[in-house]
């Protein structure tokens, strides 16, 4: 069964700070991975998705990439907000069940103004 | 596109009382997902649809718990009888289909069981 690991479990960085979130997982045969954000008392807003085919995605300050073979995915924050602190999590949907998602636990980030 | 529509959004309830959960997933999705999240255990996968059909429900807890997909654009899930340990928020989230397509989630049910 895939297991998706996400550390730290929480951070807290200061206004400007540039940062990167981690997520692994234990099987590589993934058909994509994507990173999410939370916010408190809401629901996940996907941020990125990145195909097994893909290195990596950008989107504004953020940037994922993926090392299938490490079993390893980065999301990459630039010039970090205040706005920016909420849970970020990352899945991955392996390709024995195709269908089913597995999450990590998630990455608490506060940041500070 | 509105998304993924869940209701109610909040639900308070007495122990032993029936619960039931909807979800609208977005147009054109043919894959359907219900979450639990909790502080202790995160997020769970309860059940997944894929063209209206269950497909894998061992996460469902027990038989208090159970759901159905009548048609492809709307999904319940059932509590009964509920317990306090059922207060969770239950997410429902549906994806265009198998493989590589992403996954978008609606907003939520915050369910307190009293």
């Amino acid at each position: 069964k895939q297991e998706v690991t996400q550390i730290p479990a929480a951070l807290s960085v200061p206004e400007g700070e540039n940062l990167v979130l981690n997520c692994s997982f234990t099987d590589s045969a993934i058909y994509n991975l994507q990173w999410f954000r939370q916010d408190p008392g809401k629901g996940l807003t996907s941020l990125l998705l990145i195909q097994s085919s893909q290195r990596e995605q950008t989107s504004g300050r953020l940037n994922a990439s993926l090392d299938k073979s490490s079993g390893r995915s980065t999301l990459y924050i630039a010039a970090s907000q205040p706005g920016d602190s909420a849970t970020y999590l990352c899945a991955v949907r392996p390709r024995d069940t195709g269908n089913q998602f597995y999450f990590g636990t998630g990455t608490s980030l506060t940041v500070i103004p | 596109d509105a998304g993924v529509i869940q209701s109610p959004r909040h639900e308070v309830t007495e122990m032993g009382q029936e619960v039931t959960l909807r979800c609208k997933p977005i147009s054109g999705h043919n894959s359907l997902f219900w979450y639990r999240q909790t502080m202790m255990r995160g997020l769970e996968l309860l059940i997944y649809f894929n063209n209206n059909v269950p497909i894998d429900d061992s996460g469902m807890p027990e038989d208090r718990f159970s759901a159905k997909m009548p048609n492809a654009s709307f999904s319940t899930l059932k509590i009964q009888p509920s317990e306090p340990r059922d207060s969770a928020v239950y997410f429902c989230a549906s994806s265009r289909g198998q493989g590589s397509y992403e996954q978008y989630f609606g907003p939520g049910t915050r369910l307190t069981v009293t």
